[in-house]
């Protein structure tokens, strides 16, 4: 299994307050992207990073942010949770020769509720 | 942009029997595709891909799907399903050469065992 960590694996959190999610990875690859998982939709794309401090939104990035210093760390931050940020969210990685067209390995997730 | 669509929101079939899941995309571009398997309250981990080689893939697990342009398909088969097969089965899509780092997820398909 491709090294990819995910902390907290659960939290439960109050509306407004700060939430910081850590993807860390030890493959070395150049790409991360932070997804969330909800019933009906499959995954969504928050954001992801090609690189050191090189990061880009996905499709669904309102109330995110993200921060990449090191190549092995992705973070991903709610400034301020709300309920509609209730559910999973799950790293990924790809490796450097075509980005997106690699194989994405998935971190185990992170279970977040907001209440 | 890109879409996919996945037909089924549920297949249930008994041991023994084909699988089949249906994934039609829609891509301006040569698109990459995905076959992603999640089983319950796991990560996601790759069947397949198809990035413009041969047509008919092969995966792992026994399973396998072909690419078929003038259909916009890339449906999933598998001659005989084991009950280790249930789980929830994601079409994802993408762009080779886009600099545009966004992959499509479909909404997903539960696959369904019957003894």
């Amino acid at each position: 299994d491709a090294g990819i960590t995910q902390s907290p694996r659960h939290k439960v959190t109050e509306t407004g307050t700060p939430v910081t999610l850590r993807c860390h990875q030890t493959e070395n690859h150049r790409y991360m992207y932070w997804y969330r998982q909800d019933p009906g939709h499959g995954l969504r794309l928050i954001h992801y990073s090609y690189g050191v401090k090189d990061t880009d939104k996905g499709e669904v990035s309102d109330g995110y942010s993200v921060s990449r210093s090191k190549t092995e760390d992705f973070l991903l931050t709610l400034e301020s949770a709300t309920s509609s940020q209730t559910s999973v969210y799950f790293c990924a990685i790809s490796g450097a020769a075509q980005g997106p067209t690699d194989t994405q390995y998935f971190g185990p997730g992170t279970r977040l509720t907001v209440l | 942009a890109q879409s996919v669509t996945q037909l089924d929101s549920h297949v249930s079939v008994s041991e023994g029997t084909p699988v089949l899941l249906r994934c039609n995309y829609s891509s301006s571009y040569s698109p990459s595709l995905f076959w992603y398997v999640q089983h319950p309250n796991k990560g996601l981990q790759l069947l397949l891909k198809y990035t413009s080689a041969a047509t008919l893939v092969k995966g792992i697990n026994g399973f396998e799907a072909e690419f078929k342009k003038s259909e916009t398909s890339f449906h999933l088969t598998k001659p005989s399903a084991h009950m280790s097969d249930a789980a929830e089965y994601f079409c994802v899509v993408t762009q080779t050469g886009d600099s545009n780092y966004q992959l499509i997820w479909g909404a997903g398909t539960k696959l369904i065992i019957k003894p």
